[in-house]
Parts: structure tokens; C-alpha cells; sequence
């Protein structure tokens, strides 16, 4: 089954705690990016992928790092997450007419 | 300020009715529309698209409009149902420019019994 999966689904963690988030697709896409989604202002894009070793800034970058080491993963790092992060994330892969998405990661940064 | 904007956050609608989500957009370079549905705990998935080429496209009780010159799209759904119960969110990408799409904050649709 073609999917984007994303791990973990929910997590919750303390300030300046760094951690990642993983994401893989089994599509064989070159496309991928990284969305949180915020309450009033939909899917807000961070960081995206046009290819393996190819990564730029989205709308939303500050605070989060991202790599894409071979092209089915695309893991999203926060180095030292803060409150203002608490967000839904969604990871997305695409082959050109349109996004998959992940089922999400609820994150709490506390 | 949002390029892709969404002005009812949300609207509800018997169902067997007419549903009717608008999205009004600034870029004029935009050429590729698509409309995503959302249900709560999953990724959005994708619902319809449409090209600047064309005016409208249908995929079931599913139909998108687009006007150019107001910069205005928008989703019909006919009839509703109780299923159809979601977050739907625009977005709008430019192709030659790649695959990044920019979303809209999304409308809240209740189809009531």
C-alpha cells in the first residue's frame, strides 16, 4: 500500500529537549515536505525536499532542521524545541500532481 | 498576509443539500488547484484538483469551479452527506515553479442528519 508513515503519533516533551520526527514514503516520490498545522492558519509549510541532498526553507523554518540522506526518509529535527512548536505536524511526499500525506504527529512541548 | 485564503471557518448544511466551500486566492501566477478533506486524527487527503486550463471538473457528487479572473475557486458537493463531515482545505500551487503547494486555513464542514 502506497503510504507516507510518520513516527511517533503523538509526543510530548520538555523545553530544549531535542528530538526528531521520522517520515518515510514507500512511493519512490522525490518530492517531500514537512507542514504544521495551527488552529486559524491551515497547513503552514517548514521545510521541503526536491531530492536526495536537496533541501529548502518553507514558510515556517525557525527552530526546525530537517535531512534527506536517501529519498524515501525525511526526518524533521528540533534541536531544542519550545513551547511556541506545540503543533500538529504532517509529512507529505509527492510524485507531481499532489501531496499523500502522514497521519500526523501531535507534539507538546511543555 | 495569506495567499490562499478561506473565509468561513466553517459552515454546516442539512444533509441531501448542497455544500459550497470557497477559496479565494491573490497570486494571479497560481495554475493548479487542488481541494484536500481531513478527518480528525488523519492526514488530509486528497479530494479533486483542477487546472487553469479548465473552468470546472466533476469526480462524482464532487465538483470544482474555477474563475481566473476573480481569483476565486469553489467545492460542491451534492448531495451531502453525513460523511462528508471534515476540514476541507484549498491549496494552490504554480507548476512550472515545482511541487510546493500553499494551503488555505481550511473550512469546517457538519452535515446534519
Amino acid at each position: 500500500e502506497a503510504q507516507v508513515t510518520q513516527n511517533p503519533r503523538y509526543l510530548i516533551t520538555v523545553t530544549g529537549k531535542k528530538l526528531t520526527v521520522t517520515c518515510s514514503q514507500n512511493m519512490n516520490h522525490e518530492y517531500m515536505s514537512w507542514y504544521r498545522q495551527d488552529p486559524g492558519l491551515g497547513l503552514r509549510q517548514i521545510y521541503y525536499s526536491m531530492n536526495v541532498e536537496v533541501t529548502d526553507k518553507g514558510d515556517v523554518p525557525e527552530g526546525y532542521k530537517v535531512s534527506r540522506k536517501e529519498k524515501r526518509n525525511f526526518p524533521l529535527i528540533l534541536e531544542s524545541p519550545s513551547p511556541n512548536q506545540t503543533s500538529l505536524y504532517f509529512c507529505a511526499s509527492s510524485g507531481g500532481f499532489g501531496y499523500t500525506f502522514g497521519s500526523g504527529t501531535r507534539l507538546t512541548v511543555v | 498576509d495569506q495567499q490562499v485564503k478561506q473565509n468561513s471557518p466553517s459552515l454546516s448544511v442539512q444533509e441531501g443539500r448542497i455544500s459550497i466551500l470557497n477559496c479565494d486566492y491573490t497570486n494571479s501566477m497560481f495554475d493548479y488547484f487542488l481541494w484536500y478533506k481531513k478527518y480528525p486524527a488523519e492526514g488530509p487527503t486528497f479530494l479533486i484538483s483542477i487546472s487553469s486550463i479548465k473552468d470546472k471538473n466533476e469526480d462524482g457528487r464532487f465538483t470544482v469551479f474555477l474563475n481566473k479572473s476573480a481569483k476565486h475557486l469553489s467545492l460542491h458537493i451534492v448531495p451531502s452527506q453525513p460523511g462528508d463531515s471534515a476540514v476541507y482545505f484549498c491549496a494552490a500551487s504554480v507548476q512550472n515553479y515545482g511541487q510546493n503547494f500553499v494551503f488555505g486555513p481550511g473550512t469546517r464542514l457538519s452535515v446534519l442528519p
